[in-house]
């Protein structure tokens, strides 16, 4: 089972900002939060990951609350191309020996 | 090419034939993922490789998949007497393995069993 809590689908207006939410409850102290999105007929494109402090870059910002229970995605500027499935994980930063589990993501729909 | 390439892009098989889908990672990734992703859903987790080594097979659906990376570059998927319920996309991503989970991920290679 998915280790985090996704909205299905959402909707945002071109040019506008776009929140995506994530709830993950039960993350483990030493477990990242990372951010994939997946626009169709592509593989997934890695965007931003973070522990406890809000994260930016050229993609997008990280907001995690304090008590790291939840997450939003922000991308500051939302174009057309940003229509995609985003998907929050949550996951140690060693790759060794774990298993990735995505869930089923948020469908997001930027409309003009 | 810089990224994580699999081929076929497309592959079409006849119920009960065995198929081979190639990955090239990114040069010098330690870490290789496979995924199997259908219609709608999201990537589900198959198998987990550091190098040549198979860490992690839990994913495997049958003993009729396969995986390798002998070398510890090129891996293939291979899945023998085709199902119908195999049909899906089949997703790679290499990972660089030091202290970083980034996973870079190829297009994909969606297979059709009829």
């Amino acid at each position: 089972d998915a280790k985090t809590t996704q909205p299905t689908s959402m909707d945002c207006a071109e040019g506008r900002a776009a929140n995506l939410p994530c709830n993950h409850s039960t993350i483990s102290g030493n477990e990242y939060v990372y951010w994939y999105r997946q626009i169709h007929s592509q593989g997934p494109q890695y965007i931003i990951h973070g522990l406890k402090n809000n994260e930016t870059n050229e993609m997008a910002s990280l907001i995690i609350t304090e008590d790291r229970k939840s997450s939003t995605l922000i991308l500051p500027h939302a174009t057309l191309r940003d229509t995609a499935v985003y998907y929050c994980i949550v996951s140690p930063p060693n790759t060794g020996g774990f298993k990735t589990i995505f869930g089923a993501g948020t469908r997001l729909f930027v409309k003009a | 090419g810089a990224g994580v390439s699999q081929s076929p892009r497309y592959k079409v098989a006849k119920r009960g034939q065995d198929v081979a889908l190639r990955c090239d990672p990114i040069s010098g990734h330690v870490s290789l993922f496979w995924y199997q992703q259908a219609l709608g859903q999201g990537p589900e987790f198959l198998t987990y490789f550091q190098n040549e080594a198979q860490l992690d097979k839990s994913g495997l659906p049958s003993d009729r998949f396969f995986a390798e990376r002998p070398e510890g570059s090129v891996s293939t998927l291979k899945i023998q007497r085709t199902q119908q319920e195999d049909s899906a996309v089949y997703l790679c991503a290499s990972s660089h393995g030091v202290s970083k989970n980034i996973q870079y991920f190829g297009a994909g290679t969606r297979l059709s069993v009829l």
